[in-house]
């Protein structure tokens, strides 16, 4: 149930680009993007909730493919701020109630 | 103030004993959710419940029991600890239908011996 998120780590220097991707094998309602600093709760980023959807949040933005089940993250210009564990969290059209976190990707910004 | 805890942040136990695992939300958020994180497995769910005296299975629940008598409580029970229930736990709440957007209490480090 739980989507799949690729990569599990990245290393970054400051002002590099990065993706996260995040994949589902079932179809899905929203996807949210979350950030998990080291010793810390998650942190909600954004949500998308339509298919081909776009957000952004600063400089961090995603979008959601209905079609294909997936979502992706796009880190651009990144900041040591930036470093951290980022999970993709879903649910799923068949049982709305549920939510399902990836196993994360963990990203970290050098100077 | 508002917001969501838990308690305790920290517990050691050991092997066969009950342990109870305790969140509080101030917001009248309808969902809350339990979430153990494991590295490599990220937060997998537990349980999750929609509304008072509305709770279900979630990914990984054998060992654990919850209940949801208030709106604004969902403890977890862990009935006969285990060592492999050693796992920093979350709890979740949010409104899902209205905004989407959960919060995470701050954990609860559980060591079993």
């Amino acid at each position: 149930q739980q989507p799949v998120q690729s990569p599990q780590a990245v290393i970054l220097r400051e002002g590099e680009d990065a993706v996260i991707n995040c994949s589902s094998s079932k179809a899905l309602y929203s996807v949210h993007w979350y950030r998990q600093k080291h010793g810390e709760a998650p942190v909600f980023l954004m949500i998308l909730l339509k298919g081909g959807e776009q957000k952004g949040h600063e400089k961090i933005s995603a979008s959601f493919n209905e079609k294909k089940q997936q979502s992706s993250l796009y880190l651009t210009a990144s900041q040591l701020s930036y470093s951290g564990t980022y999970f993709c969290g879903t649910q799923p059209i068949y049982n709305f109630n549920k939510f399902y976190f990836g196993s994360g990707t963990k990203l970290n910004v050098k100077p | 103030d508002a917001g969501i805890t838990q308690s305790p942040r920290y517990k050691i136990t050991e092997t066969g004993r009950q342990v109870t695992l305790m969140c509080h939300q101030t917001w009248s958020h309808s969902y809350m959710f339990w979430y153990r994180q494991d590295l490599g497995h990220g937060l997998r769910l537990i349980y999750y419940s929609a509304a008072a005296d509305i709770t279900d299975k979630g990914e990984v629940p054998d060992g654990y029991v919850v209940s949801r008598s208030k709106t604004e409580n969902f403890p977890l029970t862990l009935e006969s600890a285990t060592r492999s229930q050693t796992s920093v736990y979350f709890c979740a709440s949010g409104g899902l239908a209205e905004t989407g957007e959960l919060f995470f209490g701050e954990g609860s480090r559980l060591t079993v011996l």
